[in-house]
Parts: structure tokens; sequence; C-alpha cells
């Protein structure tokens, strides 16, 4: 079975621009997650969806949204970026509705901003 | 969200087992308590997860206090692979979201 894939793997982008992040979930997999990872903060929770509907969010502002595709794909987008959003960013996919057992993470996406 | 406590790093020999503590004191009676790792360069990876009772799976073991205010998680028989950030992880029942702390950095010594 596939893994949890992520594209893009690294992105640069600049101060003031905008990004789509895509994550495709273990096939079955309905619930994705993502989370945001850098050096300072650690791992945190941005939000998770099912059925394509956003079950749960972290503290993140306004300018962090995503949704998910009836596919379960997901994407997530950081507008008006700064450069405090450089990060690993992690998608996470999990088989079952409730509760929360085994969350399996891609890759992540390395994004940094200049 | 409760909150768990573990050591910021440990060491161990080669093909000797480890045990890793985790303390959360504050566990409510529907938590569950999950182990992730990461290894260098990847994202995290599920390691064991139990509510009550001391588990057991291929990568690790798990064993819960009778209070359910620590647990340890066993490796039997470190590897160099082993080498990773161990996160101890609660989480409320029905929910998705995982809260990670800091973990523990392991080293493993060849």
């Amino acid at each position: 079975k596939a893994g949890v894939t992520q594209t893009p793997r690294y992105l640069i982008k600049t101060r003031g621009q905008q990004v789509t992040l895509s994550c495709s979930p273990i096939s079955g997999h309905r619930s994705v997650s993502w989370y945001q990872q850098t050096p300072g903060q650690g791992l945190q929770f941005l939000f998770e969806y099912f059925s394509e509907t956003q079950r749960n969010k972290g503290n993140f502002p306004g300018r962090f949204s995503g949704r998910q595709f009836s596919n379960s794909r997901s994407e997530m987008n950081v507008s008006t970026l700064e450069l405090g959003d450089s990060a690993l960013y992690l998608c996470a996919s999990s088989p079952l509705k409730t509760p929360s057992y085994e969350q399996y993470f891609g890759p992540g996406t390395r994004l940094t901003v200049t | 969200d409760a909150k768990t406590t573990q050591p910021n790093s440990m060491e161990s020999n080669e093909e000797e087992p480890v045990h890793l503590p985790c303390n959360h004191s504050t566990i409510s009676g529907t938590d569950y308590i999950h182990w992730y790792r990461q290894l260098p360069s990847q994202g995290p990876e599920y390691v064991i997860h139990g509510l009550t009772s001391n588990v057991n799976n291929r990568m690790a073991s798990l064993a819960i206090a009778e209070d359910r205010k620590s647990s340890t998680l066993i490796l039997h028989r470190a590897t160099l692979r082993d080498a990773a950030v161990y996160y101890c992880i609660l989480s409320l029942f029905g929910n998705e979201k995982l809260t990670f702390g800091t973990g523990t950095r392991l080293t493993i010594i060849p």
C-alpha cells in the first residue's frame, strides 16, 4: 500500500505570496490532519478534515486554511506568507472515524519564506 | 489538553533494552496514551498506543502504571535505526488531534 504523499517536497516563496500544499492520504483513509513543525514551536496541529468537513482546528490565524476533496485528498493554503511561516508542513491520514489510534504521516513539505 | 512530561534526552547502547518514561499526572479516564517517533528527516511514525492495560506490538511494549499517571515505552533490543525523537501523547477520546510535546531524543551508542 502506498504511503501518504505530499507535494511539493520543497518550496521557496516570497513574503506576501500565497502557497498551496497537497496531500494524498493512504487509500481508504478518510481523515487527514495537517501539522506545522518548526525548531522553535515543535509540532503543532493545524486542522483535521473528515469527509470533506473540518472537524478540528488548531490555534493558527485565518491565513491558514484547508480543504478536503471527495477522494479524501487534501490541500492546505497559506495566504500572505510571513517569514515565520517557514516550516515543515506534515500531513497525516488515519483510517478510523474515531478515536485516534494510528496516524500515518507523510514526509512533509519544506516551505521556506524569504 | 492533558500534558505529558518526558526527559529531553536519553542514551542507550545498541542491542540493549531501552525504557523511555512519560509522566501524565492529569490524564483523564478516556485519554489514550500514544507513542510516536520521528527519525531524522522524516515525518513522525506511530509506535504504539494503550488505554489501561500493557500493550505489545512488533515495535515495542507499552507499560502503563495502575493509576495511569505514567507510562513507559520499552524497546526490547535497541538498534541504530531506533535513534529518533520519541513523543508521548495523550489524545482526547474521539479526537484526531495530537498534541506533541518536546519529546525525548534517544541516542543509540554502537
